[in-house]
């Protein structure tokens, strides 16, 4: 089974330049997320998605950052302008419903690896 | 919401000795504990997890005990070798509503 593809890996832009990323999740799972993970940290929620719908983006940067899931498969996630703090990890990752009331396991994709100059 | 706390942020065992690493999470609501490893530059992995219905899971050499009346978990990890290496996060999650919350995580230098 494929497990969580994200593209691309690394990429290096100038400050103020737009960037975006791709995730495709494991076929299935109807929940997906995107996380930031800055060097030496824990991964940190920016959205999480329910099929098409956003149900929790309360820490995404609304001013800058953008997020689609359309159909509820793959999903993109955009920076326009991107900032010198905006270097990071940006990890996908996906989970299905879990059994009754716990939470489904959450896999994770490779990262892209986002360093603006 | 959740906050998780990680403990300690670094830790270096010789090979063949035991490692714990320590979380701790406020909401009592919390009822599923994971734990992810992360090689450098590679994705997190799940390597062991307990739902708080148990309050101990074991797995070969890794174990996680959890205590929900204090409200903490660790990971035991018993006869480390090199290849256990890597940063270790903890997370927490409440109910079913797929929301997760980790831990800062843990450098795990096993030094042969």
């Amino acid at each position: 089974e494929a497990g969580v593809v994200q593209s691309p890996r690394y990429k290096i832009i100038e400050k103020k330049q737009p960037v975006a990323f791709w995730c495709n999740p494991i076929s299935g799972h109807n929940t997906l997320y995107w996380y930031l993970q800055n060097l030496g940290q824990g991964p940190e929620l920016l959205i999480r998605y329910e099929n098409e719908e956003a149900v929790d983006d309360s820490q995404l940067p609304k001013d800058r950052f953008s997020a689609e899931r359309l159909k509820g498969v793959d999903s993109t996630l955009k920076i326009q302008p991107a900032e010198l703090g905006d270097s990071a990890v940006y990890l996908c990752a996906s989970s299905q419903e879990g059994g009754g009331i716990f939470a489904g396991e959450l896999f994770f994709g490779e990262g892209s690896r986002l360093t603006v100059l | 919401g959740e906050n998780v706390e990680q403990h300690p942020s670094t830790l270096s065992v010789q090979e063949g000795d035991s490692a714990v690493i320590k979380c701790t999470y406020s909401d009592s609501a919390s009822n599923y504990f994971p734990w992810y490893k992360q090689e450098l530059g590679k994705r997190p992995q799940l390597i062991i997890d307990i739902r708080s219905n148990v309050g101990e899971k074991k797995d070969q050499r890794i174990a996680v005990t959890l205590n929900k009346t204090a409200k903490h978990f660790s990971l035991h990890i018993t006869e480390t070798q090199p290849e256990d290496s890597a940063v270790y996060f903890c997370a927490a999650s409440t109910g079913n509503f797929n929301k997760f919350y980790f831990g800062s995580g843990t450098k795990l230098n096993v030094k042969p």
